[in-house]
Protein backbone atom coordinates (compact mmCIF):
# COMPACT_ATOMS: atom_id res chain seq x y z
CA UNK A 1 0.00 0.00 0.00
CA UNK A 2 1.08 3.78 -0.51
CA UNK A 3 -0.03 6.74 1.35
CA UNK A 4 1.31 10.56 1.06
CA UNK A 5 0.18 12.24 4.39
CA UNK A 6 0.55 16.27 4.57
CA UNK A 7 -1.02 17.12 7.35
CA UNK A 8 -1.40 20.92 7.34
CA UNK A 9 -4.22 22.30 5.37
CA UNK A 10 -3.13 25.40 5.59
CA UNK A 11 0.27 27.25 6.59
CA UNK A 12 1.14 31.53 7.40
CA UNK A 13 4.33 32.53 6.92
CA UNK A 14 5.86 36.11 7.06
CA UNK A 15 7.93 37.45 3.28
CA UNK A 16 11.68 36.81 3.58
CA UNK A 17 11.59 33.80 6.08
CA UNK A 18 11.98 30.31 5.50
CA UNK A 19 8.99 27.58 5.61
CA UNK A 20 8.51 24.20 6.13
CA UNK A 21 5.69 21.96 4.74
CA UNK A 22 5.13 18.77 6.09
CA UNK A 23 5.36 15.43 3.84
CA UNK A 24 5.46 11.92 5.26
CA UNK A 25 5.10 8.70 2.91
CA UNK A 26 4.39 5.01 3.43
CA UNK A 27 5.33 2.64 0.62
CA UNK A 28 6.55 -1.15 -0.18
CA UNK A 29 8.16 -0.20 -3.39
CA UNK A 30 11.99 -0.81 -2.89
CA UNK A 31 12.66 2.05 -5.25
CA UNK A 32 10.61 5.56 -5.51
CA UNK A 33 10.35 9.08 -5.88
CA UNK A 34 9.49 12.16 -3.84
CA UNK A 35 8.18 15.03 -5.27
CA UNK A 36 6.72 18.51 -4.64
CA UNK A 37 4.72 20.46 -6.82
CA UNK A 38 3.36 24.14 -6.86
CA UNK A 39 -0.46 24.79 -7.46
CA UNK A 40 -1.30 28.82 -8.12
CA UNK A 41 -4.51 30.16 -8.19
CA UNK A 42 -4.34 29.86 -11.53
CA UNK A 43 -4.70 25.89 -11.75
CA UNK A 44 -1.27 24.93 -13.05
CA UNK A 45 0.42 22.31 -11.52
CA UNK A 46 4.54 23.32 -11.33
CA UNK A 47 7.23 20.56 -10.80
CA UNK A 48 9.69 22.16 -7.83
CA UNK A 49 11.75 19.07 -6.65
CA UNK A 50 12.32 15.99 -6.39
CA UNK A 51 14.34 13.27 -4.38
CA UNK A 52 15.09 9.54 -5.36
CA UNK A 53 15.16 7.03 -2.53
CA UNK A 54 18.78 6.20 -2.88
CA UNK A 55 19.88 9.58 -3.36
CA UNK A 56 22.38 10.43 -0.76
CA UNK A 57 21.75 14.10 -0.28
CA UNK A 58 19.18 16.13 0.09
CA UNK A 59 17.60 17.63 -2.90
CA UNK A 60 17.75 21.65 -3.40
CA UNK A 61 16.65 23.64 -6.39
CA UNK A 62 17.33 26.87 -6.13
CA UNK A 63 15.13 28.28 -2.78
CA UNK A 64 13.73 24.76 -2.57
CA UNK A 65 15.08 21.87 -0.43
CA UNK A 66 13.87 18.78 0.51
CA UNK A 67 14.71 17.72 3.98
CA UNK A 68 14.23 13.88 3.27
CA UNK A 69 14.63 11.97 6.15
CA UNK A 70 14.24 8.16 4.77
CA UNK A 71 13.91 6.32 8.75
CA UNK A 72 11.25 8.78 9.94
CA UNK A 73 9.42 8.43 6.15
CA UNK A 74 9.39 12.09 5.83
CA UNK A 75 10.22 14.80 2.97
CA UNK A 76 9.90 17.84 4.23
CA UNK A 77 9.81 20.87 1.62
CA UNK A 78 11.78 23.83 3.32
CA UNK A 79 11.03 27.09 1.18
CA UNK A 80 13.67 29.98 2.00
CA UNK A 81 13.17 33.17 1.53
CA UNK A 82 9.73 33.36 1.23
CA UNK A 83 8.47 35.62 -1.56
CA UNK A 84 5.21 36.99 -1.88
CA UNK A 85 4.43 34.55 -5.28
CA UNK A 86 5.23 31.53 -2.91
CA UNK A 87 1.38 31.80 -2.04
CA UNK A 88 -0.19 28.42 -3.85
CA UNK A 89 -0.94 25.01 -2.56
CA UNK A 90 1.98 22.76 -2.71
CA UNK A 91 1.37 19.02 -2.83
CA UNK A 92 3.89 16.46 -1.85
CA UNK A 93 3.88 13.48 -4.51
CA UNK A 94 5.51 9.79 -4.16
CA UNK A 95 6.23 6.53 -5.44
CA UNK A 96 7.86 4.81 -8.93
CA UNK A 97 6.71 5.60 -11.93
CA UNK A 98 3.30 4.06 -12.58
CA UNK A 99 2.03 4.77 -9.08
CA UNK A 100 2.53 8.36 -8.36
CA UNK A 101 -0.20 9.45 -5.62
CA UNK A 102 -0.52 13.00 -4.22
CA UNK A 103 -0.97 14.23 -0.84
CA UNK A 104 -4.09 16.28 -0.25
CA UNK A 105 -2.14 19.54 -0.09
CA UNK A 106 -0.99 23.03 2.08
CA UNK A 107 -2.07 26.07 1.41
CA UNK A 108 0.76 28.48 1.52
CA UNK A 109 0.05 32.22 2.47
CA UNK A 110 2.98 34.33 2.66
CA UNK A 111 2.07 37.78 4.23
CA UNK A 112 4.37 41.06 3.63
CA UNK B 1 3.50 22.91 -18.93
CA UNK B 2 5.51 22.75 -21.96
CA UNK B 3 4.83 20.44 -24.26
CA UNK B 4 1.58 18.90 -22.80
CA UNK B 5 -1.47 19.75 -24.11
CA UNK B 6 -4.92 19.97 -23.36
CA UNK B 7 -8.51 19.80 -25.25
CA UNK B 8 -10.62 21.31 -24.22
CA UNK B 9 -9.95 23.63 -21.16
CA UNK B 10 -13.19 24.03 -19.78
CA UNK B 11 -16.57 21.86 -20.67
CA UNK B 12 -20.22 21.00 -19.44
CA UNK B 13 -22.01 18.13 -19.52
CA UNK B 14 -25.42 17.13 -19.31
CA UNK B 15 -25.67 13.56 -16.95
CA UNK B 16 -25.78 10.63 -19.60
CA UNK B 17 -23.82 12.53 -22.05
CA UNK B 18 -20.35 11.01 -23.14
CA UNK B 19 -17.25 13.23 -23.90
CA UNK B 20 -13.30 12.31 -25.08
CA UNK B 21 -10.63 14.67 -23.33
CA UNK B 22 -7.53 15.06 -25.44
CA UNK B 23 -3.78 15.12 -24.04
CA UNK B 24 -1.35 15.80 -26.55
CA UNK B 25 3.04 15.89 -25.76
CA UNK B 26 5.70 16.75 -28.13
CA UNK B 27 8.26 15.15 -25.58
CA UNK B 28 8.59 11.80 -26.83
CA UNK B 29 7.63 10.38 -23.23
CA UNK B 30 6.44 6.69 -23.35
CA UNK B 31 4.70 7.28 -20.03
CA UNK B 32 1.11 9.04 -19.86
CA UNK B 33 -1.37 9.58 -17.26
CA UNK B 34 -4.61 10.75 -16.55
CA UNK B 35 -6.02 12.56 -12.73
CA UNK B 36 -8.57 14.15 -11.21
CA UNK B 37 -8.24 16.74 -9.14
CA UNK B 38 -11.07 17.25 -6.52
CA UNK B 39 -11.04 19.30 -3.41
CA UNK B 40 -9.57 18.89 -0.53
CA UNK B 41 -8.51 15.04 -2.20
CA UNK B 42 -5.51 16.13 -3.84
CA UNK B 43 -4.69 14.46 -7.30
CA UNK B 44 -5.63 11.12 -7.98
CA UNK B 45 -4.71 8.83 -10.74
CA UNK B 46 -7.43 7.42 -13.28
CA UNK B 47 -5.70 5.67 -16.04
CA UNK B 48 -2.07 5.77 -17.18
CA UNK B 49 -0.25 4.45 -19.87
CA UNK B 50 3.62 3.26 -20.12
CA UNK B 51 3.85 2.74 -23.86
CA UNK B 52 1.54 3.21 -27.31
CA UNK B 53 -1.22 0.55 -27.15
CA UNK B 54 -1.01 0.14 -23.35
CA UNK B 55 -3.25 1.44 -20.64
CA UNK B 56 -4.00 0.41 -17.30
CA UNK B 57 -5.82 1.06 -14.07
CA UNK B 58 -5.02 3.67 -12.07
CA UNK B 59 -6.63 4.58 -8.35
CA UNK B 60 -10.69 5.83 -9.70
CA UNK B 61 -10.75 4.19 -12.85
CA UNK B 62 -14.63 3.65 -12.47
CA UNK B 63 -16.74 5.32 -15.30
CA UNK B 64 -13.71 6.34 -17.45
CA UNK B 65 -12.16 4.80 -20.60
CA UNK B 66 -8.49 5.25 -22.04
CA UNK B 67 -6.76 4.44 -25.31
CA UNK B 68 -3.48 5.30 -26.40
CA UNK B 69 -3.70 4.60 -30.00
CA UNK B 70 -0.33 6.65 -31.22
CA UNK B 71 2.73 7.88 -28.73
CA UNK B 72 2.00 11.16 -28.34
CA UNK B 73 -1.77 11.36 -27.67
CA UNK B 74 -3.76 9.60 -24.46
CA UNK B 75 -7.76 9.76 -24.49
CA UNK B 76 -9.76 9.60 -21.68
CA UNK B 77 -13.55 8.79 -22.33
CA UNK B 78 -16.36 9.55 -20.43
CA UNK B 79 -19.46 7.21 -21.84
CA UNK B 80 -22.34 8.33 -19.86
CA UNK B 81 -21.36 11.42 -17.05
CA UNK B 82 -22.61 11.98 -13.75
CA UNK B 83 -22.18 14.73 -11.61
CA UNK B 84 -19.66 12.83 -9.39
CA UNK B 85 -17.52 13.29 -12.15
CA UNK B 86 -17.30 16.88 -12.32
CA UNK B 87 -13.56 17.65 -11.46
CA UNK B 88 -10.53 19.28 -12.87
CA UNK B 89 -8.75 16.60 -15.54
CA UNK B 90 -4.60 16.66 -15.29
CA UNK B 91 -2.67 14.99 -17.80
CA UNK B 92 0.98 14.37 -17.26
CA UNK B 93 3.52 12.64 -18.92
CA UNK B 94 7.17 10.84 -17.96
CA UNK B 95 10.02 9.28 -19.74
CA UNK B 96 9.46 6.03 -18.01
CA UNK B 97 13.30 5.92 -17.54
CA UNK B 98 14.04 4.23 -14.48
CA UNK B 99 15.12 6.20 -11.50
CA UNK B 100 13.65 8.98 -13.40
CA UNK B 101 10.46 9.66 -12.39
CA UNK B 102 9.47 13.28 -12.40
CA UNK B 103 6.17 14.01 -14.04
CA UNK B 104 5.36 17.34 -16.04
CA UNK B 105 1.54 18.47 -16.40
CA UNK B 106 -0.87 19.63 -18.90
CA UNK B 107 -2.66 22.83 -18.08
CA UNK B 108 -5.74 20.43 -16.88
CA UNK B 109 -9.59 20.52 -18.28
CA UNK B 110 -12.02 21.58 -15.53
CA UNK B 111 -15.40 19.51 -16.36
CA UNK B 112 -19.02 20.50 -14.56
CA UNK B 113 -21.61 17.49 -15.16
CA UNK B 114 -25.20 19.23 -14.56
Amino acid sequence: AQKITQTQPGMFVQEKEAVTLDCTYDTSDPSYGLFWYKQPSSGEMIFLIYQGSYDQQNATEGRYSLNFQKARKSANLVISASQLGDSAMYFCGGGATNKLIFGTGTLLAVQP
Amino acid sequence: NAGVTQTPKFRVLKTGQSMTLLCAQDMNHEYMYWYRQDPGMGLRLIHYSVGEGTTAKGEVPDGYNVSRLKKQNFLLGLESAAPSQTSVYFCAIATGIAGNYEQYFGPGTRLTVT
